[in-house]
């Protein structure tokens, strides 16, 4: 059983980059197949896809963020990673790390989602 | 904005059967049999019910089905029962983006 898990700091300032880590575990993020994505939901919204990485490390990022957004992977430590630059209020979220079927984009596996405040 | 449009909300009665909807376009849910929806209670991750269009994960209760036809694509909810009541929400291959999200009111 696929298990994900997001880690990282629930409060946030203003200008600074917002940072997160989902572990995976009960499979490898090398065994490839999977697109390993991060989704958001403002409070009392709907779900909005930000990113994913496949693990040899290509990205594909929404287009409305793709200017703060960058993914990265750590297949040694079974690990991927958000970075979101220049937060403001309007990046308070609950964030989701969730791995897609790559040959069907569907996402079976989500972590439980981790909520992240930006505020001085 | 979503791509993918969903109703707000939709309710019914214990028992009963209802369908959300999810309308896209041309270049997506009409193009890939790749739409999937995914149930969400308060508080809780959202969770697979259908993927590729009309497959069931082991798990999930038959009751729930899906079909497409043209850029619509339906979650049908047959023999309603009080723990259905949650957000649902369609995503479709091309464009990577998820419906607005359906309220589900069990009456």
């Amino acid at each position: 059983q696929v298990q994900l898990q997001e880690s990282g700091p629930g409060l946030v300032k203003p200008s600074q980059t917002l940072s997160l880590t989902c572990t995976v575990s009960g499979g490898s993020i090398s065994s490839g197949g999977y697109y390993w994505s991060w989704i958001r939901q403002h409070p009392g919204k709907g779900l909005e896809w930000i990113g994913y990485i496949y693990y040899s490390g290509s990205t594909y990022y929404n287009p409305s963020l793709k200017s703060r957004v960058t993914i990265s992977v750590d297949t040694s430590k079974n690990q991927f990673s958000l970075k979101l630059s220049s937060v403001t209020a309007a990046d308070t979220a609950v964030y989701y790390c969730a791995r897609a079927y790559s040959s069907s984009w569907y996402f079976r596996y989500w972590g439980q989602g981790t909520l992240v405040t930006v505020s001085s | 904005q979503s791509a993918l449009t969903q109703p707000a909300s939709v309710s019914g009665s214990p028992g009963q059967s209802i369908t959300i909807s999810c309308t896209g376009t041309s270049s997506d849910v009409g193009s890939y049999n790749l739409v999937s929806w995914y149930q969400q209670h308060p508080g809780k991750a959202p969770k697979l019910m259908i993927y590729e269009v009309s497959k069931r994960p082991s798990g999930v209760s038959n009751r729930f089905s899906g079909s497409k036809s043209g850029n619509t694509a339906s979650l049908t909810i047959s023999g309603l029962q009080a723990e259905d009541e949650a957000d649902y929400y369609c995503c479709s291959y091309a464009g990577s983006q998820f419906g607005g999200g359906t309220k589900l009111t069990v009456l």
